[in-house]
């Protein structure tokens, strides 16, 4: 049972470039996350999905698009990177009913240059 | 709109004595608030939660956490701290009324020095 499942692990793009990070839960979850990670900036949602079909802005959409393919998956794609969007992200995902947490990969560490 | 203050960037603590982590929040309804863990180069782990009752709520390694909302705060605490416990500590909040947004704070280094 591998949980919320993230590729790429590491990423480096030159500015302009454009790459599609992949999440894959297999918890059947319905909710599914993208955050951003940086030193002092703790972590920032990005987009989010809270059922198939559906996708939501969070704090720091710009610069970002995201598909909720099915209900296992969710991609969020940079179209043309920026040095600004060098980061560790996240992909978080939540079951549907009750009021529980978030279940989180294990991080993609994108660097722009 | 939702937010989460997690005031002090680092705290340091000897080992065997207790730690708190603080966290203050403001939602427009009723919180779920959480904390999680992350070691390094690791995603985050949940610690605990609270969702309604008991204000003081226990969680995983020995970790409990206080709601007061009077305060607006969830602090996390730890009666002994252990070396192990060095990590970064994220406080969370989603509000009770539907959406499904979780917000995070900017996290606090917990040094344990032994």
């Amino acid at each position: 049972n591998a949980g919320v499942t993230q590729t790429p692990k590491f990423q480096v793009l030159k500015t302009g470039q454009s790459m599609t990070l992949q999440c894959a839960q297999d918890m059947n979850h319905n909710s599914m996350y993208w955050y951003r990670q940086d030193p002092g900036m703790g972590l920032r949602l990005i987009y989010y999905s809270a059922s198939e079909g559906t996708t939501d802005k969070g704090e720091v959409p710009n610069g970002y698009n995201v598909s909720r393919l099915n209900k296992r998956e969710f991609s969020l794609r940079l179209e043309s990177a920026a040095p600004s969007q060098t980061s560790v992200y996240f992909c978080a995902s939540y079951p549907l009913g009750g009021p529980g947490e978030l279940f989180f990969g294990e991080g993609s560490r994108l660097t722009v240059l | 709109a939702q937010s989460v203050a997690q005031p002090e960037d680092q705290v340091n603590v000897a080992e065997g004595n207790p730690l708190t982590v603080k966290c203050t929040y403001s939602v427009s309804g009723n919180p779920y608030l959480f904390w999680y863990v992350q070691y390094p180069n690791r995603g985050l782990q949940f610690l605990l939660k609270y969702i309604t009752g008991d204000n003081l709520v226990k969680g995983s390694y020995g970790f409990e956490a206080e709601f007061n909302k009077s305060q607006t705060s969830f602090h996390l605490k730890k009666p002994s701290a252990l070396v192990s416990d060095s990590a970064l500590y994220f406080c969370a909040v989603r509000e009770a009324s539907g959406t499904y947004k979780y917000i995070f704070g900017t996290g606090t280094r917990l040094k344990v020095l032994a």
